[in-house]
């Protein structure tokens, strides 16, 4: 069964250096998106992404944040200057295209623990 | 925001006995689903049910939702120690909707 997968599966950085968090979403999905979750708390949704541009971002996702799609395959989450509460475990999701009803299902990609010392 | 409440946020039982969770949001749905988080893992999609059905199940899984209380249930019959795990519910998804979630319910099955 097709999944989404995310590399790499721990990240640890220090603060005010970049990260690029990879994922390879499901090969016919065109829907994606990044959420995270500090440890304990919700999963929080950071910004969706259709047609190569962003289609809805959260207040979380700042200037310091950015995502790209550099090839047909992959889908990037960006972070300029990672700061301690960028601490978090990062998901990808995908969703294929489609009219609503079972197609609204997101699938998750397995997450990227970020640790920012 | 349509945000899932879930109640109890834990939850142990022995192996064999059901596992009923619940779920409340606030908003009007098109959809609810039910997500699976192992321990420090990723999320599993479980079921979505459409906010005109009543009632879904998949295999040892019973979901309902009741739209005039803005709730849902998650039951697992006969529980495995392999389903402890925390469970979500979650709304939206659709488009280019976001999906939000509840703070889950941590479900503990004792061998």
């Amino acid at each position: 069964e097709p999944e989404v997968t995310q590399t790499p599966s721990h990240q640890v950085t220090q603060m005010g250096q970049e990260v690029i968090l990879r994922c390879v979403p499901i090969s016919n999905h065109l829907y994606f998106y990044w959420y995270r979750q500090i440890l304990g708390q919700k999963v929080e949704f950071l910004v969706s992404f259709y047609n190569n541009e962003i289609s809805e971002k959260s207040e979380i996702f700042d200037d310091q944040f950015s995502v790209e799609r550099p090839d047909g395959s992959n889908f990037t989450l960006k972070i300029r200057s990672t700061k301690l509460e960028d601490s978090a475990m990062y998901f990808c999701a995908s969703r294929e295209p489609g009219l609503a009803g079972d197609l609204d299902t997101q699938y998750f990609g397995p997450g990227t623990r970020l640790t920012v010392l | 925001s349509q945000q899932g409440e879930e109640d109890p946020q834990a939850l142990s039982i022995q192996e064999g006995e059901n596992a009923t969770m619940n779920c409340s949001y606030k908003t009007s749905i098109n959809n609810l689903q039910w997500y699976r988080q192992n321990s420090g893992r990723g999320l599993v999609h479980l079921i979505l049910i459409r906010s005109n059905e009543r009632e879904k199940h998949s295999g040892r899984l019973r979901v309902t939702l009741d739209t005039s209380k803005k709730s849902s249930s998650l039951l697992i019959t006969a529980s495995r120690a392999a389903d402890t795990a925390s469970y979500f519910c979650a709304t939206g998804g659709g488009g280019y909707q976001k999906v939000t979630f509840g703070i889950g319910t941590k479900l503990q099955v004792i061998p």
